[in-house]
C-alpha cells in the first residue's frame, strides 16, 4: 500500500515568518493530495490540495507544490499569525474511486507573537 | 445541515465489552470513512464504504466491524474492546475527494 512520511514533526516560527512542511508518497498512482489542518481539540478541515496534473497551487498565504517525479508535495505558509497554530496533516490517495486516503503523521505548528 | 455528526462523543468501556459509534452525514455522500488517530500516528483508515451496502477494509481493521445498511450511516462496532482500542475516532464523508470530518469520539477502554 501507499506510504506517506511527513517532516518535521514539529516547527516553531516566529509571527510573520514562513513555515514549510514536506512529505513524501511511495506509490505512483497517487494522484491527489490535500493538507488538514486540526486545532486543538477539533475535527480536521481541508485547507487546499493538489491533483497530479498541476504543480502547484495558491490560496491566500498558502500554497502546495508537487514533484510527481520526486513523489513529493509540500505546505508553504507565509506571513504566518497565531492562529495558523496547529497540526498539519497530509495525505495522499487515488482519487475518483472513494480509495483510501493514506495520512503523515502530522506537524505540529506553533506561531510565535 | 449538519454536516456529518458522531455519537457519542466520549465513553469509557470496560476490557471485553462491546459497542457500536454512529456516524451520520445528510450531504448525500456515497463515500463513507471511519479512522482512529493516535498521538504521533496521524489518521489510520479503520474501514470505509463506497456506497449503501458495500463496505471495504482499510489499514487497521482487526477488532473492528462496520455497516452501512442507509446511504446517511456508517457504524462501526467494537465486539470485544481492548484497551489497544482507546482512540479518538473520526468519521468521514465524501462525494469526491474532498472528505468532510465529524467532531470526533474519543474513546477510553480500560
Amino acid at each position: 500500500g501507499e506510504n506517506v512520511e511527513q517532516h518535521p514533526s514539529t516547527l516553531s516560527v516566529q509571527e510573520g515568518d514562513s513555515a514549510v512542511i514536506k512529505c513524501t508518497y511511495s506509490d505512483s498512482a497517487s494522484n491527489y493530495f490535500p493538507w488538514y489542518k486540526q486545532e486543538l481539540g477539533k475535527r480536521p478541515q481541508l485547507i487546499i490540495d493538489i491533483r497530479s496534473n498541476v504543480g502547484e497551487k495558491k490560496d491566500q498565504r498558502i500554497a502546495v507544490t508537487l514533484n510527481k517525479t520526486a513523489k513529493h508535495f509540500s505546505l508553504h505558509i507565509t506571513e504566518t499569525q497565531p492562529e495558523d497554530s496547529a497540526v498539519y496533516f497530509c495525505a495522499a490517495s487515488m482519487s475518483d474511486t472513494g480509495n483510501q486516503f493514506y495520512f503523515g503523521t502530522g506537524t505540529s505548528l506553533t506561531v510565535i507573537p | 445541515n449538519a454536516g456529518v455528526t458522531q455519537t457519542p462523543k466520549f465513553r469509557v468501556l470496560k476490557t471485553g465489552q462491546s459497542m457500536t459509534l454512529l456516524c451520520a452525514q445528510d450531504m448525500n455522500h456515497e463515500y463513507m470513512y471511519w479512522y482512529r488517530q493516535d498521538p504521533g500516528m496521524g489518521l489510520r483508515l479503520i474501514h470505509y464504504s463506497v456506497g449503501e451496502g458495500t463496505t471495504a477494509k482499510g489499514e487497521v481493521p482487526d477488532g473492528y466491524n462496520v455497516s452501512r445498511l442507509k446511504k446517511q450511516n456508517f457504524l462501526l462496532g467494537l465486539e470485544s474492546a481492548a484497551p489497544s482500542q482507546t482512540s479518538v475516532y473520526f468519521c468521514a464523508s465524501s462525494l469526491r475527494e474532498t472528505q468532510y470530518f465529524g467532531p470526533g469520539t474519543r474513546l477510553l477502554v480500560l
